[in-house]
C-alpha cells in the first residue's frame, strides 16, 4: 500500500511564484489535512478537509488555498510564494473509526522561498 | 477548542535510563490523544493511541503512555532508551468520534539519546 503519498518531495521557489503541492491518499479516508513543520514550533494545521466537497481553515491559512479534488487528492496552493513560507509541508489523511481516528502521514515536501 | 502542551522542547537522556516525555492537554469534550514519532528526514507514525478504558496505553517500540483526566495529561515513557529511539515526538489531541474535527498537534520534543 503506497498510503499517502506527496508530490514533489522537494522545491526551490523565487519570491512571488505559485505552485501546487499535491496529495493522493489510497486508504479511502474521509479528512485530510495540510500542516507545515518549522524548527520549535510542531506541526501547524493550514487547511483540513472533513469530507469530499469541504475544506476549513486551520491555524495558519494566509498565503494558502486548497482543493479537494476528489475523495482521494487534496492540494495546497501557493499562489504567490514568501520567504516566510519555507517549510517542510505535510499531508496526512484519517478516518473516524471505533479503534480511533489516528492520522497517517506522507513523507513532507521540502520548500524553500529564495 | 483543543490544545496541546509538551513541556520540554528538548530532552538529553543516557542510553538505557528511562524517559519522560510530557504532554498536556487542553478541552471542553472528550478526546482522543495520541503520540507520534518522527525519525529524521521522515514523515510522522503513530507510537500510540488513547481512546478510552484502561489509563495506562501500550505501543510499539516499547513506549507506554498513561492518561490522566484530572491533571490533564498524557505522558509518554519508556523503562529503558536506545540510541535508535533519537527522534522528534508529538503530542496531539482530536475530538472523540467527530468526523469534522482537527487534529491539532503539539510543538514537539525532541529526544537525544547519549550512549
Amino acid at each position: 500500500n503506497a498510503g499517502v503519498t506527496q508530490t514533489p518531495k522537494f522545491q526551490v521557489l523565487k519570491t512571488g511564484q505559485s505552485m501546487t503541492l499535491q496529495c493522493a491518499q489510497d486508504m479511502n479516508h474521509n479528512s485530510m489535512y495540510w500542516y507545515r513543520q518549522d524548527p520549535g514550533m510542531g506541526l501547524r494545521l493550514i487547511y483540513y478537509s472533513a469530507s469530499e466537497g469541504t475544506t476549513d481553515k486551520g491555524e495558519v491559512p494566509n498565503g494558502y488555498n486548497v482543493s479537494r479534488l476528489n475523495k482521494r487528492e487534496f492540494s495546497l496552493r501557493l499562489e504567490s510564494a514568501a520567504p516566510s513560507q519555507t517549510s517542510v509541508y505535510f499531508c496526512a489523511s484519517s478516518e473516524v473509526a471505533e479503534t480511533g481516528t489516528e492520522a497517517f502521514f506522507g513523507q513532507g515536501t521540502r520548500l524553500t522561498v529564495v | 477548542a483543543q490544545s496541546v502542551t509538551q513541556l520540554d522542547s528538548q530532552v538529553p537522556v543516557f542510553e538505557e535510563a528511562p524517559v519522560e516525555l510530557r504532554c498536556n492537554y487542553s478541552s471542553s469534550v472528550s478526546v482522543y490523544l495520541f503520540w507520534y514519532v518522527q525519525y529524521p528526514n521522515q514523515g510522522l507514525q503513530l507510537l500510540l493511541k488513547y481512546l478510552s478504558g484502561s489509563t495506562l496505553v501500550k505501543g510499539i517500540n516499547g513506549f507506554e503512555a498513561e492518561f490522566n483526566k484530572s491533571q490533564t495529561s498524557f505522558h509518554l515513557r519508556k523503562p529503558s532508551v536506545h540510541i535508535s529511539d533519537t527522534a522528534e515526538y508529538f503530542c496531539a489531541v482530536t475530538r472523540l468520534y467527530s468526523s469534522a474535527s482537527k487534529i491539532i498537534f503539539g510543538s514537539g520534543t525532541r529526544l537525544s539519546i547519549r550512549p
